[in-house]
Formats: C-alpha cells, structure tokens, sequence
C-alpha cells in the first residue's frame, strides 16, 4: 500500500482561476477527509466523505468550494474563482470506520499558492 | 466548541534529552480521543501517540509518552531520548467519539533538536 497520494504536490495560479486538486486515499479506506493549513496554524477541517456520500461540511468550505468523491476512491476538490486568502496546504487524509482506532492517515498536501 | 491550545510555539532539546510538549483542550465531551501528530518540513504529517478519553492508563510508543489529566484536560507528550530525527512541528488534536471523525488540531510547537 503507497498510502495516501495527492497531485498536484504544489500550485501557482492566478486570482479568479478555477484549480482541481486530487486526493487517491489508501485503498481499503471508506472515509476521506480534506483540511486546509495556512502557514503557522494547525490544520482545519474542511469536509468528509463516507464512502461517495459528503456528510459533513465545515464552514470554511464557501459556495467556491466543492468536493466530490465519485466512486467512494479518490476524491477531488475544486475551488472556483480563487482569491488570495485560498492560498494554503490542502491536506488529504483518509481512514477506516471501524478498527485502526479511528487514525487518520494524510497525504503530503497540495500546495496551492493564488497570486 | 471545542478548543485545542499549544501554549509553546517552540520548543529546544539537546540530542538524548528528554522534552515535554504541553497540550490543553476544552469539551464538556467524555467520548473522545486524543492524538499527536508529527510533521517533518515539507512532509506528511504521521501520527506519534493516540490516547482514548476512557482510559486512565498513558499511551506509550517507544520513546514516546503522554501524561493524560482527564479532570484538567491536559495531554503532554514526553519524547525520551530525542533523536535529530525528531525535529518537527507536533501538533495536538481532539477528536470527539461521538463524531464523523474530523480531528480538531493545535497550533503546533515547533521542536529543534541540538546535535
């Protein structure tokens, strides 16, 4: 098992650009998680998906944001019309509903920096 | 809400030294579990220690132990020996037992080691 993967590892863009970012979590995981972590914070959390199904939505996650998990396997995130305050880590994590004690695995994140 | 406070931005410790990261939190919660996790730079964050609220016995890995006060909220991590491998940022997180899962994370405190 690779663990979890996401790509881009690091994006530049533009104000106003939409980017998509990819999160493949370790392959038996049934829950997937995304958290966003500014520079000097701790991670916070996004939203998470059981399976295909997105249970729940933090407030950070704006009508801009939007997350969908397909298949219940990987996972994306897009965020539509980006501002300067979206620049971040976006952190993927994935783990299993029962057993492995509620942990938590991340990925290395995906660095989006919006100029 | 639930809160997660890292009094110590930084921390310092000589190599086979021994150092406590201090860790608070708030939840009139009694199901919950608590965590610390490493994150080396430019890496993906690892969990170190995991402890269930409903346990009075400290979790230990290794080199690696906490002090669980339930009644002051306090969740300490003692790090024994410390290796130049140990540098990283240590973060603090709640997760509440009765939840989807999502980690409530600290600030972090920043640890160097000293050859």
């Amino acid at each position: 098992d690779t663990g979890v993967s996401q790509d881009p590892r690091h994006k530049i863009t533009k104000r106003g650009q939409n980017v998509t970012f990819r999160c493949d979590p370790i392959s038996e995981h049934n829950r997937l998680y995304w958290y966003r972590q500014t520079l000097g914070q701790g991670p916070e959390f996004l939203t998470y998906f059981q399976n295909e199904a997105q249970l729940e939505k933090s407030r950070l996650l704006s009508d801009r944001f939007s997350a969908e998990r397909p298949k219940g396997s990987f996972s994306t995130l897009e965020i539509q019309r980006t501002e300067q305050g979206d620049s971040a880590m976006y952190l993927c994590a994935s783990s299993l509903t029962q057993g492995d004690k509620n942990i938590q695995y991340f990925g290395a994140g995906t660095r989006l920096s919006v100029l | 809400a639930q809160t997660v406070t890292q009094s110590q931005p930084e921390m310092s410790v000589q190599e086979a030294e021994t150092v406590t990261l201090s860790c608070t939190y708030d939840t009139s919660e009694s199901d919950y579990y608590l965590f610390w996790y490493k994150q080396p730079p430019s890496r993906q964050m690892i969990l170190v220690i995991r402890q269930e609220a409903y346990k009075q016995q400290n979790a230990t890995e290794n080199r690696f132990s906490v002090n669980f006060q339930k009644a002051a909220k306090s969740f300490s991590l003692k790090i024994s020996d410390s290796q130049l491998g140990d540098a990283a940022m240590y973060f603090c997180a709640y997760m509440y037992g009765g939840s989807q899962g999502n980690l409530i994370f600290g600030k972090g405190t920043k640890l160097s080691v000293k050859p």
